[in-house]
C-alpha cells in the first residue's frame, strides 16, 4: 500500500545542473500533480497531467518540463537548474473531484 | 479565477482550549473544499472533505469543518487542542472545469503551548 512515493527525497545540484525529480502511484488515479513548496507561500501547482499522454501547465512551470507516458509515472526535470528553484517539491494524484494524495516531499537545494 | 484565502498565518492556543482556523474561497460553482494537514518534514494529509450534503463534515483527529455557502467559507475547528496537533494546516479546493486542479491557500501554522 505504497500510495505515491517520491524519489529522491534530498538532493544538492549545482547551478546549471539537470535532475529528474521520479513520482509513481500506484492508486490507478488518472490526475497527477507537481507542487512547489516555499516557505509562506503555499503550494504552487508547477505541472499537472489528467491521464498517460497528456500534460499541462500550472501557475508555475516556467524551467521545468514534465511528461506522462504511463499512468503511474510522472517524472518532473529541471534542465537547467537556478537557485530560484531551491524549493520542496510534492507530487500528488487523484480520482476527478476526489481528495489528492501527496508523497513525502523532495527538498532540493540549488547552489 | 479560483482563489482560497486562510487570513491567519500563525496562530498559538493553549493545550486542551478550542481551535478555529479561517478559510475562504472564490469559486463560481459548487466547490469541493479539504484540510489537509503537514508535519514538519512531511507530506500532506487529508483532514477532511466537503463536496455537497449536510454542511458540518467530519473528518480525521477530531477535526470538523463547516461549510457556508453565503460566507464563501469552510473553516476548520477542533473542540480541544492536543500538543500533538501543532502543523501547519491547509485549505484547499478544486476546480472541476480546468483539470481537477487544487487550489491550496498560505497555509496556517499552529503553535500549541502547554
Amino acid at each position: 500500500n505504497a500510495g505515491v512515493t517520491q524519489t529522491p527525497k534530498f538532493r544538492i545540484l549545482k547551478i546549471g545542473q539537470s535532475m529528474t525529480l521520479q513520482c509513481t502511484q500506484d492508486m490507478n488515479h488518472n490526475y497527477m500533480y507537481w507542487y512547489r513548496q516555499d516557505p509562506g507561500m503555499g503550494l504552487k501547482l508547477i505541472y499537472y497531467s489528467v491521464g498517460a499522454g497528456i500534460t499541462d501547465k500550472g501557475e508555475v512551470p516556467n524551467g521545468y518540463n514534465v511528461s506522462r507516458s504511463t499512468t503511474e509515472d510522472f517524472p518532473l526535470r529541471l534542465e537547467l537548474a537556478a537557485p530560484s528553484q531551491t524549493s520542496v517539491y510534492f507530487c500528488a494524484s487523484s480520482l476527478p473531484r476526489q481528495a489528492a494524495f501527496f508523497g513525502q516531499g523532495t527538498r532540493l537545494t540549488v547552489v | 479565477a479560483q482563489s482560497v484565502t486562510q487570513p491567519d498565518i500563525h496562530i498559538t492556543v493553549s493545550e486542551g482550549a478550542s481551535l478555529e482556523l479561517r478559510c475562504n474561497y472564490s469559486y463560481g460553482a459548487t466547490p469541493y473544499l479539504f484540510w489537509y494537514v503537514q508535519s514538519p518534514g512531511q507530506g500532506l494529509q487529508l483532514l477532511l472533505k466537503y463536496f455537497s450534503g449536510d454542511t458540518l463534515v467530519q473528518g480525521i483527529k477530531g477535526f470538523e469543518a463547516e461549510f457556508k455557502r453565503s460566507q464563501s467559507s469552510f473553516n476548520l475547528r477542533k473542540p480541544s487542542v492536543h500538543w500533538s496537533d501543532a502543523a501547519e494546516y491547509f485549505c484547499a479546493v478544486v476546480s472541476s472545469n480546468t483539470g481537477n486542479q487544487f487550489y491550496f491557500g498560505t497555509g496556517t501554522s499552529l503553535t500549541v503551548i502547554p
